[in-house]
This record gives structure tokens, C-alpha cells and sequence, in this order.
């Protein structure tokens, strides 16, 4: 069973939809959580950071975080053909230092 | 600008001949990383740094060295480079405490 995992997609939004991707992880110390978005041939930027249960919202942007499921998801309202990138989900441990990506979900919004 | 610079952005050897990668970051962050990124594999820890002349293993650490000899550099060196080698790789910075990386812009590696 992979750490951190996510659905590859592609997800196929239309424009102004919202698009929700998901994200499960496997170690129950998992301690903080984050979403990066990255284009093609570009780096991984971060958007949402979430360290506690319950929902963080930042302008268009909405991250859940449930520890009792190892469950996070990532919600992007009125989404944009801008949004169209890969959205990879990123654990981390104290323990090691280590920060844990999943494979990424693919968002295609379409005008 | 608070940046992660990594050099260079593309470089095509052979094998066998030693390179290294440099990164530097200008916002006094105490942890760097590098990754490297291949398809279907996702992003994987090559190794990292929590602080000057403090390194450590990650994921997938085999056929690469690492130093920390000053606080913003974190020089990623491939001694004997092998095709298996050849992937995308990002040098990464994040300050003490709950945050996450900054990443670099990558460097687009190929050992032929």
C-alpha cells in the first residue's frame, strides 16, 4: 500500500464547476498536510496547507482534513481553465522529516 | 524575491561523468531537500538537510551525495551518472516547523 494516495484522473471539470479531488494517507502520525498544484514541465507550487480536522478555506480554494478516516480532499470552486494542472497531496512526519507526495490528479477544466 | 535557485535547468551527459546540481535558497530556511520526479513514480526523497553539516537519507538515496556546507547550498553530486538516473529533479527549502517546501524550478536531466 503506497503512503499517500490520490486518484491520477484525468478529472474532467467544466468551467465554474467545482472540481473535488481526494487524497488518503496510510501513517496515522501524519502530522501536517498539503496541496500543491504543478503544470506541465513546472515546479510543484503550494497552495493549501491543513494541520488540524475540519475544513480551510483560502479564496477559492477549500481543504478538508479528517485524521480518524486518513482522509484529505481538496475542493476548487467556479474552477477555471487556469486550474487545468496536476494537484499532487503531500504528508509529513516529524518523525524522519519526511514529506510524502502521492502520485497527483490530473484536473482538465473545459470552457 | 524569496526563491529556490537550481542549476542548471537542462543538462545532457554520459555516463560516467561526475556533475553536480547546484541549489541555493535566499530565505534562511533550515531544511532542504532534493527529489526527483519520474513518470508513474510521482515525486520520491533523494535526501535531505535539516540544517548546516546535517544530511540524511531519503527514499531513493543510491548513486547520489549530498552537502551542506553552508546554510542556503545544498549540492546535489551524481559521481558515476547511469541511464536509471535520468529524471527531473527538484532542490527544495522550508523554514523549522509546520510548513511545507518551496520548490526550485527543476533540473531536466538525461545520462546517455
Amino acid at each position: 500500500q503506497k503512503e499517500v494516495e490520490q486518484n491520477s484522473g484525468p478529472l474532467s471539470v467544466p468551467e465554474g464547476a467545482i472540481a473535488s479531488l481526494n487524497c488518503t494517507y496510510s501513517d496515522r502520525v501524519s502530522q501536517s498536510f498539503f496541496w500543491y498544484r504543478q503544470y506541465s514541465g513546472k515546479s510543484p507550487e503550494l497552495i493549501m496547507s491543513i494541520y488540524s480536522n475540519g475544513d480551510k478555506e483560502d479564496g477559492r480554494f477549500t481543504a478538508q482534513l479528517n485524521k480518524a478516516s486518513q482522509y484529505v480532499s481538496l475542493l476548487i470552486r467556479d474552477s477555471q481553465p487556469s486550474d487545468s494542472a496536476t494537484y499532487l497531496c503531500a504528508v509529513f512526519k516529524a518523525a524522519g522529516n519526511k514529506l510524502t507526495f502521492g502520485g497527483g490528479t490530473r484536473v482538465l477544466v473545459k470552457p | 524575491e524569496a526563491q529556490v535557485t537550481q542549476n542548471p535547468r537542462y543538462l545532457i551527459t554520459v555516463t560516467g561523468k561526475k556533475l553536480t546540481v547546484t541549489c541555493s535558497q535566499n530565505m534562511n530556511h533550515e531544511y532542504m531537500s532534493w527529489y526527483r520526479q519520474d513518470p508513474g513514480l510521482g515525486l520520491r526523497q533523494i535526501y535531505y538537510s535539516m540544517n548546516v553539516e546535517v544530511t540524511d537519507k531519503g527514499d531513493v538515496p543510491e548513486g547520489y551525495k549530498v552537502s551542506r556546507k553552508e546554510k542556503r547550498n545544498f549540492p546535489l553530486i551524481l559521481e558515476s551518472p547511469s541511464p536509471n538516473q535520468t529524471s527531473l529533479y527538484f532542490c527544495a527549502s522550508r523554514p523549522q516547523g509546520n510548513y511545507g517546501y518551496t520548490f526550485g524550478s527543476g533540473t531536466r536531466l538525461t545520462v546517455v
